[in-house]
């Protein structure tokens, strides 16, 4: 059974500082991952997303990692500003059920002025 | 396009009420689904839909049931509400189900069962 974690929970850093946020899943065997947003009291709104064949994906001040063989991917925030505050969330599609999604129970980053 | 459109956006229930949440898409996507968030669970997939006709359980899927009768529409009915669904529900939908699908999500629709 595919299970996600996120650590940290939380995460505060000071304006301008470069961070990384931690996305784990325990079965190797994945159609692709995908980083979320989520703005409180929001939807979620999605951010990159790797397929199993790619390394890595970028979008402006954000760059996520796949390493599969680890069961490990990445998204870093280069620069961090007050309005990059919010939850972050990950989520495999495993290749046993394309149908379901799996999602870790996010980061929450406060980034300080 | 609207994207993935939730109604209602608030809902309070009484326990054993029944009621559907809406959930709509104007993309043309095949895939739909359902979930819940609720504090220190996360979000957890109640339902899906690979295609119009086409429904599968997720995990947690208990007190709920759906149809697909058009690819436009995935609604979600809570057939005799209990407090403990009381949460915040999204739909989700995605072109297919392949590598290069992103999910994109509605607003939410906050439902409390009293």
């Amino acid at each position: 059974k595919q299970e996600v974690t996120q650590i940290p929970a939380a995460l505060s850093v000071p304006e301008g500082e470069n961070l990384v946020l931690n996305c784990s899943f325990t079965d190797s065997a994945i159609y692709n991952l995908q980083w979320f947003r989520q703005d409180p009291g929001k939807g979620l709104t999605s951010l990159l997303l790797i397929q199993s064949s790619q390394r890595e994906q970028t979008s402006g001040r954000l760059n996520a990692s796949l390493d599969k063989s680890s069961g490990r991917s990445t998204l870093y925030i280069a620069a961090s500003q007050p309005g990059d505050s919010a939850t972050y969330l990950c989520a495999v599609r495993s290749r046993s059920n394309t149908g379901k999604l799996i999602f870790g129970q996010g980061t929450t980053l406060q980034v300080k002025p | 396009n609207a994207g993935v459109t939730q109604t209602p956006k608030f809902q309070v229930l009484k326990t054993g009420q029944s009621m559907t949440l809406q959930c709509a898409q104007d993309m043309n996507h095949e895939y739909m689904s359902w979930y819940r968030q609720d504090p220190g669970m996360g979000l957890r997939l109640i339902h899906y839909s690979v295609g119009a006709g086409i429904t599968d359980q997720g995990e947690v899927p208990n007190g709920y049931n759906v149809s697909r009768s058009t690819t436009e529409d995935f609604p979600l009915r809570l057939l005799s509400a209990a407090p403990s669904q009381t949460s915040v529900y999204f739909c989700a939908s995605s072109y297919g189900t392949g590598e290069s699908s992103p999910l994109h999500f509605g607003n939410g629709t906050r439902l409390t069962v009293t």
